[in-house]
């Protein structure tokens, strides 16, 4: 089955960029998904990427994936303090219709 | 907010107790799902509604028991739950067609005492 990995915990000072990585072992994963989840709610769609993209940008947020690596990342320029929260990568696959798999979660802290 | 409503948004409840989870959206998704999350954990899978019945069971005990009376509606009924069974659970609803992003709910924050 699909596994989805994610560092941790991710630490940077408003203003900067945050770079969160997330790595998948299904070369199948059609879609892929980024989920923000700030405490006591639930989680919200940030944005997702096709597997046949390599690049996909939304206001602050850039998604890149490199299908040979396997390799997903979530970009968020001039990172404010509401950005601190949980990050949650998450695939699915061409045979497990809208099943998700998702990573363990980047918690981000912003520093003012 | 979100367009995925969930009542209550917590619950205490006793071991002997029965009670439900509720959720509504409103968006014409046809599909429709329950996940339980523990904390500091990623949300884990428990049923998928497709076109109001039931097409995942991933062997959740028979002390949850879903329940999806129409296309906008989705119930979770709760009943001799343990302590263990605390946790978030979180509705989401989404397009039927494969690749279609999921929409969560806040959650309803359970506590089984």
């Amino acid at each position: 089955g699909e596994d989805v990995e994610q560092s941790l915990f991710l630490s940077v000072r408003e203003g900067d960029s945050s770079v969160i990585n997330c790595t998948y072992t299904d070369s199948s994963s059609t879609y892929l998904y980024w989920y923000k989840q700030e405490p006591g709610a639930g989680l919200q769609l940030l944005t997702y990427i096709f597997s046949n993209m390599d690049m996909k940008q939304d206001q602050r947020l850039t998604v890149l994936l490199n299908k040979k690596d396997k390799h997903l990342s979530l970009r968020i320029a001039d990172t404010q303090t509401g950005d601190s929260a949980i990050y949650f990568c998450a695939a699915t696959y061409n045979n497990a219709g809208n099943m998700l798999t998702f990573g363990g979660g980047t918690r981000l802290m912003v520093k003012p | 907010d979100t367009e995925v409503t969930q009542t209550p948004k917590h619950l205490v409840m006793g071991m002997t107790n029965k009670k439900s989870l509720k959720c509504e959206q409103h968006m014409g998704h046809r599909a429709m799902y329950w996940y339980k999350q523990k904390a500091k954990k990623p949300p884990e899978l428990m049923f998928v509604y497709s076109y109001e019945k039931l097409s995942i069971n991933e062997s959740v005990p028979s002390r949850f028991s879903p329940e999806c009376p129409n296309s906008s509606l989705l119930n979770l009924h709760l009943h001799a739950l343990q302590p263990e069974d605390s946790a978030l659970y979180l509705c989401a609803s989404s397009s039927a067609g494969g690749g279609s992003p999921l929409h969560f709910g806040n959650g309803t924050r359970l506590t089984v005492t």
